[in-house]
């Protein structure tokens, strides 16, 4: 039973250049969260999905942040037109039943130059 | 703010002596959550402890949770070189749609 997968595990992309990162949830887990890690921090939570559905956006910006869970397909995080500020570790983490652990992948390392 | 707060902010001692960490929160959870992150890798769950439970080991981690004082406690025995990471507590507030709240974070470095 693989883990939680991200891809890519490092990107690298220019200011105002758009940013896709992906997520497949542990087999059988029907919950993704999406947690962004800036240097030296904690988790910061953005958005937690369903599939086909946003449950809880309120930790994404407003603007140019999007993301979504198909019915088939992994979880994309989409980030438009990057900015320096962006720079930083974005973490998925899938879950099952209510109160349970959730499991993390190994993120993706977004650095924009 | 909702965030937990670890302390200490960084921790330093030798191989065989325990480490503690603490971690406090605001609000009334549902469970709260130790994980460990080494050096630019991803989040390791270490232990998952509910609301309604004061005390949880596995292994060389034991962790207490006084929901009076709204704080938990994360203690590493006989501690190794291998257990140099970061150490992160996330709570599960109630009715917050599962999403965790994290803390900074208590940096352990591990000494030979």
């Amino acid at each position: 039973n693989a883990g939680v997968m991200q891809n890519p595990r490092h990107l690298v992309r220019r200011r105002g250049q758009e940013a896709r990162l992906r997520c497949s949830p542990m087999k059988g887990h029907s919950h993704v969260y999406w947690y962004r890690q800036l240097p030296e921090e904690g988790l910061k939570f953005m958005v937690y999905l369903q599939k086909e559905n946003i449950i809880d956006e309120s930790g994404m910006p407003k603007e140019r942040f999007s993301a979504e869970f198909p019915k088939e397909g992994p979880s994309i995080l989409r980030i438009q037109q990057v900015v320096r500020g962006d720079s930083a570790a974005y973490f998925c983490a899938s879950g099952g039943q209510v109160d349970t652990e959730a499991f993390f992948g190994q993120g993706t390392r977004l650095t924009v130059v | 703010s909702q965030q937990g707060e670890e302390d200490p902010q960084a921790l330093s001692i030798q191989e065989g002596e325990n480490a503690t960490m603490n971690c406090s929160y605001k609000t009334s959870i549902n469970n709260l959550q130790w994980y460990r992150q080494n050096s630019g890798r991803g989040l390791v769950h270490l232990i998952l402890i509910r609301s309604n439970e004061r005390e949880k080991h596995s292994g060389r981690l034991r962790v207490t949770l006084d929901t009076s004082k709204k704080s938990s406690s994360l203690l590493i025995t006989a501690s190794r070189a291998a257990d140099t990471a970061s150490y992160f507590c996330a709570t599960d507030f109630a009715g917050n749609n599962r999403k965790l709240i994290w803390g900074l974070g208590t940096s352990l470095a591990v000494n030979p």
